[in-house]
C-alpha cells in the first residue's frame, strides 16, 4: 500500500554508519521534498529530517539526508545504542493527492 | 510545552462507531492544518484525513463516507468520526500537527496515539 520503498532492515555496530533509501516516483519524490521520521518503539513518530536535508534542533549532526531524483537516502554515522529505531520516508504525492510514507525500517544496532 | 493528546480509542464490534478526540496545548490551534495518521501494528505509517485552517475537509479514498473529520477551535480540539469500522481499520491512529514553510511541510508535532480495535 505504501508508495515509497524502503528497505525492510539496515543494522551496523556501535560507531559504525548505515544509510537506509526511500525509492518513489516522479509525482512524489521526484517532484517534492523529503523528511524522515522516527519512531522508537511504542513511542509516536518524531520528526527527524526535513527538507531533504534539513535537522529540526535537537537532532545531531551524524544524521544526515539526502535526495537525488525519485529517490532518498537516510545516513546515520557513529551508530549508537539510542539509534535502535523504525525510520520512515515521507512525500507529498501530486498523483495521489496526499501524503505517502515509506515502509519503513528497522535498525539495530548489533 | 507544545502538545498533543489523543483519546476516544477502544474496542468496538464490526459495524460499530467510535469519536476519536485530539487535544492540542502550547501553540496556537486554530492556524494549522490537521491531521490524523494510522498505524496497523507491526506496519507502517498511513495517511487518513486532514482538516485545513479554513476546515476544508480530505480523507483516504477508502475511507470517504465511513470517517469525518471535524475541528472545535475554541477547545483547541481535532476529532474523528469513524463508522460503519471493519476489522482492518485496527490500528493506533495519531494526530499530527503539518507545519508549512515557504517551501515545505513537515508532521512536527505527534500525538501519542490511541488504539482502535474493531473485532467481533
Amino acid at each position: 500500500q505504501s508508495v515509497l520503498t524502503q528497505p525492510p532492515s539496515a543494522s551496523g555496530t556501535p560507531g559504525q554508519r548505515v544509510t537506509i533509501s526511500c525509492s518513489g516516483s516522479s509525482s512524489n519524490i521526484g517532484s517534492d521534498i523529503v523528511n524522515w521520521y522516527q519512531q522508537l518503539p511504542g513511542t509516536a513518530p518524531r520528526l527527524l529530517i526535513y527538507s531533504n536535508d534539513q535537522r529540526p534542533s535537537g537532532v545531531p549532526d551524524r544524521i544526515s539526508g539526502s535526495k537525488s531524483g525519485s529517490s532518498a537516502s537516510l545516513a546515520i554515522s557513529g551508530l549508537q545504542s539510542e539509534d535502535e529505531a523504525y525510520y520512515y520516508c515521507a512525500a507529498w504525492d501530486d498523483g495521489l493527492v496526499r501524503d505517502v510514507f515509506g515502509t519503513g525500517t528497522r535498525v539495530t544496532v548489533l | 510545552d507544545v502538545q498533543l493528546v489523543e483519546s476516544g480509542g477502544g474496542l468496538v464490534q464490526p459495524g460499530g462507531s467510535l469519536r476519536l478526540s485530539c487535544v492540542a496545548s502550547g501553540f496556537t490551534f486554530s492556524r494549522y492544518d490537521m491531521h490524523w495518521v494510522r498505524q496497523v501494528t507491526g506496519e507502517g505509517l498511513e495517511w487518513v484525513s486532514n482538516i485545513g485552517t479554513a476546515g476544508d475537509t480530505y480523507y483516504l479514498g477508502s475511507l470517504k463516507g465511513r470517517f469525518t473529520i471535524s475541528r472545535e477551535n475554541a477547545k483547541h480540539s481535532l476529532y474523528l468520526q469513524m463508522n460503519s469500522l471493519r476489522v482492518e481499520d485496527t490500528a493506533v491512529y495519531y494526530c499530527a500537527r503539518k507545519s508549512c514553510s515557504r517551501t515545505s511541510c513537515v508532521f512536527d508535532i505527534w500525538g501519542q496515539g490511541t488504539m482502535v480495535t474493531v473485532s467481533s
